[in-house]
């Protein structure tokens, strides 16, 4: 059983369109986040949700909505995409914010064409 | 402005011997410190950590070490096996934090 699974593995999109990714967690955490890793391969927090509130949201256009339908879902939609959005994106999870162990998903490997 | 670095982008050791990765940080607010490991096509997994009122935490074949004087972390992983073969990143936080910084990672490649 996966504890952090995200949907879809792989993404190749052209630019303009808008996407989703998804992710599920099934630890009963109460905390969850998106990372970006980019092409320099520094992994960057992008938002964080406790309790499905917006605890942190990093200098992201706003292109980029976190959506937490319930604690154990944060789902990512990026609209109007652009080349620079290449990335791998992580989702994670922690109980009690991240001083804990966090557990990341197995990441989407996002290609804007 | 990178705050966490590892200045190694990759290390190759023998098998059985011993790995040594190196962090540095620029921000003594950060008291809390973690390695992920992570192998390719897959997420950053938990490996250790150690807060700031230790200087060494050790779990089986691996120890970190913290100087904070020289806000510096290692992790050592003894003997070195294959599987150890990943990338491994260095993250800090501080308490009552909800995110973690993390380094570029060291490629750690063990040779059998």
């Amino acid at each position: 059983d996966t504890a952090v699974s995200q949907t879809p593995k792989y993404l190749v999109t052209q630019m303009g369109n808008d996407k989703s990714i998804k992710c599920e967690q099934n630890l009963g955490h109460d905390t969850m986040y998106w990372y970006k890793q980019d092409s320099k391969k520094f992994l960057k927090i992008m938002f964080s949700y406790n309790n499905k509130e917006l605890i942190i949201n990093e200098t992201v256009p706003n292109r980029f909505s976190p959506k937490s339908p319930d604690k154990a879902h944060l789902n990512l939609h990026i609209n109007s995409l652009e080349l620079g959005d290449s990335a791998v994106y992580f989702c994670a999870s922690s109980q009690e914010g991240l001083n804990t162990e966090a557990f990341f998903g197995q990441g989407t490997r996002l290609t804007v064409v | 402005d990178q705050q966490v670095k590892q200045n190694s982008p990759s290390l190759s050791v023998q098998e059985g011997r011993i790995s040594i990765l190196n962090c540095d940080y620029t921000n003594s607010m950060f008291d809390y410190f973690l390695w992920y490991k992570k192998y390719p096509a897959e997420g950053p997994t938990f490996l250790i950590s150690i807060s700031s009122i230790k200087d060494k935490n050790e779990d089986g074949r691996f120890t970190v070490f913290l100087n904070k004087s020289a806000k510096h972390l290692s992790l050592h992983i003894v003997p070195s096996q294959p599987g150890d073969s990943a990338v491994y990143f260095c993250a800090v936080t501080w308490a009552g934090s909800y995110q973690l910084t993390f380094g570029k990672g060291t490629k750690l490649s063990v040779i059998p």
